[in-house]
């Protein structure tokens, strides 16, 4: 399985932008770039996700490198209610396109 | 809309004893997942259904560990003769699994504490 590697936790401040960067050197042509976040005491939710080209929703922003051997998933205005830990994960067909794989994620922590 | 919603919030068990947590997806979801959280294990996945049927049970630890789903909506998740291992939060999903909605929807979760 392509793996991923995040840091163990990060700081900002409350509107301040975040960008939380996700290494995947071993990710293969058809493996898109999945960012979860958990809030404390709930379940995961989806934040956004690519393949090749940089990403735009109303939750954040996705840059992925030229090779995507790395990809930065950014808050443009952190807020306190993104406080949460952070998972960047890989999809790949070859795993089955279905399961998320969830590694130990990068903990944000937002100062007021 | 209604979210994945999942019951008990909370379940304490003793040891020896079966559980059944409950699972019920997006109205339309086709997928369906169950995950499970503990400390030392982090995030894991445990089975994935499609409509009713089960093509990735891979995850499941033990066949003390079973999973159904009916009308290809609610979902139940069996363990018997839970052990202290098993205490963990029990995460359940839906997907609509169509082409470029893949993402998955995580209900709260059933904490799951064997004594």
């Amino acid at each position: 399985d392509a793996k991923t590697t995040q840091p163990n936790s990060m700081e900002s401040n409350e509107e301040e932008p975040v960008h939380l960067p996700c290494n995947h050197s071993t990710i293969s042509g058809t493996d898109y770039i999945h960012w979860y976040r958990q809030l404390p005491s709930q379940g995961p939710e989806y934040v956004i996700h690519g393949l090749t080209s940089n990403v735009n929703n109303r939750m954040a922003s996705l840059a992925i490198a030229e090779d995507r051997k790395s990809s930065t998933l950014i808050l443009h205005r952190a807020t306190l209610r993104d406080a949460a830990v952070y998972y960047c994960i890989l999809r790949s067909p070859n795993t089955g396109f279905q399961k998320l794989v969830f590694g130990t994620g990068t903990r944000l922590l937002v100062s007021p | 809309g209604a979210g994945v919603s999942q019951s008990p919030s909370n379940k304490v068990t003793e040891k020896g004893k079966d559980v059944e947590l409950r699972c019920d997806p997006i109205s339309g979801h086709t997928a369906l997942y169950w995950y499970r959280q503990s400390l030392g294990q982090g995030l894991e996945f445990l089975i994935y259904f499609q409509g009713n049927s089960a093509p990735d049970k891979s995850g499941l630890p033990s066949d003390r560990f079973s999973a159904e789903r009916t009308g290809g909506s609610v979902s139940t998740l069996t363990i018997q003769r839970t052990q202290q291992e098993d205490s963990a939060v029990y995460l359940c999903a839906s997907s609509l699994e169509l082409a470029g909605q893949y993402e998955q929807y995580f209900g709260p979760g059933t904490r799951l504490t064997v004594t």
